[in-house]
């Protein structure tokens, strides 16, 4: 059972483009909304995170737009770079529980 | 500050044998958490500790124990390792208690092949 649910899971994107990378979550007690990325051979790092009592957060190159009404979340990036060629991760939870979604594996073209 | 270390780095099993893996974080944090990430699956929780001297069980606990050694150590123990617990270990620690509103700090890894 895929709490949430993450697509693409593979994404090229042209330097200076936009990267687009979408979740859908299931359970409505879910209160914390994070994307990790993650370079090769390192772990998770938290990238932006979102609350759902807004419906954008952005934070330089990087935007969430969330959907509470949908349970839909995305992430953004803006003037993509090579350098962030990386797997992104979104994740849903609460104290109590957090799930993540499979990953996207982005690659940005010079 | 070296954050979050784990050992080692790469390990081959054969099924049947046991090994333990080891977390450590020099940050003072409370909380710390053991993954195993699978490819399209994402990161699942196996077990985690919410402050010294407690530990329960995450998403995944079946064939692992774990030990919250001192504030600073939680370590994962694989007692009969299976083919099935191939994977990459990802240990975590946060300042607070829960993974709300708390950022993780992640480990670089533990790759387990189980032959």
């Amino acid at each position: 059972q895929q709490q949430v649910k993450q697509s693409p899971q593979s994404l090229i994107v042209q330097k200076g483009g936009i990267s687009i990378i979408n979740c859908a979550y299931e359970n409505t007690a879910f209160d914390y909304f994070p994307w990790y990325q993650q370079f090769p051979g390192k772990g998770p790092a938290l990238l932006i995170a979102i609350r759902p009592d807004v419906s954008e957060k952005k934070e330089g190159r990087f935007t969430i737009s969330f959907n509470k009404s949908a349970k839909q979340f995305s992430l953004h990036i803006m003037d993509s770079q090579p350098g962030d060629s990386a797997t992104y991760f979104c994740a849903a939870g609460n104290n109590n529980d957090m799930r993540f979604g499979a990953g996207t594996r982005l690659t940005v073209k010079p | 500050n070296a954050g979050v270390t784990q050992t080692p780095k790469f390990q081959v099993l054969k099924t049947g044998q046991s090994m333990t893996l080891q977390c450590a974080q020099d940050m003072n944090h409370n909380s710390m958490y053991w993954y195993r990430q699978d490819p399209g699956m994402g990161l699942r929780l196996i077990y985690y500790s919410a402050s010294e001297g407690t530990t329960d069980k995450g998403e995944v606990p079946n064939g692992y124990n774990v030990s919250r050694l001192n504030k600073r150590e939680f370590s994962l123990r694989l007692e009969s390792a299976a083919p099935s617990q191939t994977s990459v270990y990802f240990c975590a620690s946060i300042r607070g208690w829960g993974r709300t509103y708390n950022e993780q700090f992640f480990g670089p890894g533990t790759r387990l092949t189980v032959l």
